[in-house]
Order: C-alpha cells, then sequence, then structure tokens
C-alpha cells in the first residue's frame, strides 16, 4: 500500500506565483520522519528538508516553507513567489520504522513547472 | 553537488548481460543506499549497507547483488538483465549511526537494457 500521497500530479504557474504541494502519508508509527527532495531537469536528488513526528512547528527556508499537521497526517511544502529555476519534480518520502529505518519511502511526485 | 559520485553516467547493454554499478559516499559518510527509479514503479529502495555490512533491503531482485568495500564504497551489481530493468540507479550515502538521517543522492546512472 502506498505511504506516501502526492495527489497532484503536475501543477503549473506563472513566474512570482506562489504554489504549494500537497503529501499525505500513512503510519502507524509514532516515531517517524518527513522528508522533501527536489528533482530538477538534470536528473539529481536535493535534500531539502528533513522533520521528526515530535516536530510540528513549521520552518521557512528562504521562498520555502513547510506545513508539518500530524492531526491531517499532512506534510505540505509551498514555494513562495516562484521562479522559473523551481521547475522540477519534488517528491515527499517517509521513513518509519522499525523494519523501515534506513528506507526512504517515496510518493510519486509533484511536476512543478514555472513559467516566465 | 552532493558529494556522492557514480559511475558511469549511462550504460546501454543488452538483455542477459551483467553490469556493474558504482557509488562513492560522502566523505566520512558510513551509510549507503541503493535506488531505483523507472517510470512505473516510481524510485524505490533496493538495499542498504553501514560500514561493510548489509542493514537494510527493499524490493531488491535475486539477479541484483550489491556490496560495500573496506573503503566504504560500494557497487551494485546487476544480472541476466531484462527490458524492464532500464531505470536510473541512484546511490546514496548518510551521516552518523542514525538510519534516519537525511540521505544525499549521487546524481544518477542511468541503464538501458536493449
Amino acid at each position: 500500500a502506498q505511504k506516501v500521497t502526492q495527489a497532484q500530479t503536475e501543477i503549473s504557474v506563472v513566474e512570482k506565483e506562489d504554489v504549494t504541494l500537497d503529501c499525505v502519508y500513512e503510519t502507524r508509527d509514532t516515531t517517524y520522519y518527513l522528508f522533501w527532495y527536489k528533482q530538477p531537469p538534470s536528473g539529481e536528488l536535493v535534500f531539502l528538508i528533513r522533520r521528526n513526528s515530535f516536530d510540528e512547528q513549521n520552518e521557512i527556508s528562504g521562498r520555502y516553507s513547510w506545513n508539518f499537521q500530524k492531526s491531517t497526517s499532512s506534510f505540505n511544502f509551498t514555494i513562495t513567489a516562484s521562479q522559473v529555476v523551481d521547475s522540477a519534480v519534488y517528491f515527499c518520502a517517509l521513513m518509519d520504522g522499525p523494519d523501515s529505518w534506513g528506507k526512504l519511502q517515496f510518493g510519486a511526485g509533484t511536476q512543478v513547472v514555472v513559467t516566465p | 553537488d552532493s558529494g556522492v559520485t557514480q559511475t558511469p553516467k549511462h550504460l546501454i547493454t543488452a538483455t542477459g548481460q551483467r553490469v556493474t554499478l558504482r557509488c562513492s559516499p560522502r566523505s566520512g559518510d558510513l551509510s549507503v543506499y541503493w535506488y531505483q527509479q523507472s517510470l512505473d514503479q516510481g524510485l524505490q529502495f533496493l538495499i542498504q549497507y553501514y560500514n561493510g555490512e548489509e542493514r537494510a533491503k527493499g524490493n531488491i531482485l535475486e539477479r541484483f547483488s550489491a556490496q560495500q568495500f573496506p573503503d566504504l564504497h560500494s557497487e551494485l551489481n546487476l544480472s541476466s538483465l531484462e527490458l524492464g530493468d532500464s531505470a536510473l540507479y541512484f546511490c546514496a550515502s548518510s551521516g552518523g549511526t542514525g538510519t534516519y538521517n537525511e540521505q544525499f543522492f549521487g546524481p544518477g546512472t542511468r541503464l538501458t537494457v536493449l
């Protein structure tokens, strides 16, 4: 069963618009970790953020922000004032335990297209 | 640049053949992970090594095997290749002893099986 759901397959925005990527996860464990990765057209996977299940504080890093809500099992990602360089596929991933420690379980990804 | 290197970048081979993909982790990282990215399966965890020992296994086929050497580099061996093995294979590494640390990915090896 899919443990990470990224329901949005593709989002297209015009530069300077904000874009929010949804991520819903499923786990029975109380300790788990959530991640976001970016895969630009060049193909490499770039680490963006890791949050643990005990830290529900929202995080902001430049134009990026993350909203973690355990009540709805969601870990959404917002890009503010998008730029063309933000065009990429973004993956949300879950690491839970105990049999899954070390294994990143990725969602299907959301393709973000930012046009000038 | 994540600091993780993978060779080769591209590999084209025929069905039934065997190939070896190589990965060098970031300096100081003891854990190495292998993932497969394909259009139909998405990003799938294959296997993890920590300081030379296998630590976790995912949906890795029996035709696939991996190892981590004393200098911490790792190799993924794919044998009896099938068309469906065509994919992008990523290596990642992480530091410390915690397997919940963030993983840093290499550029990947694109395998095409003809």
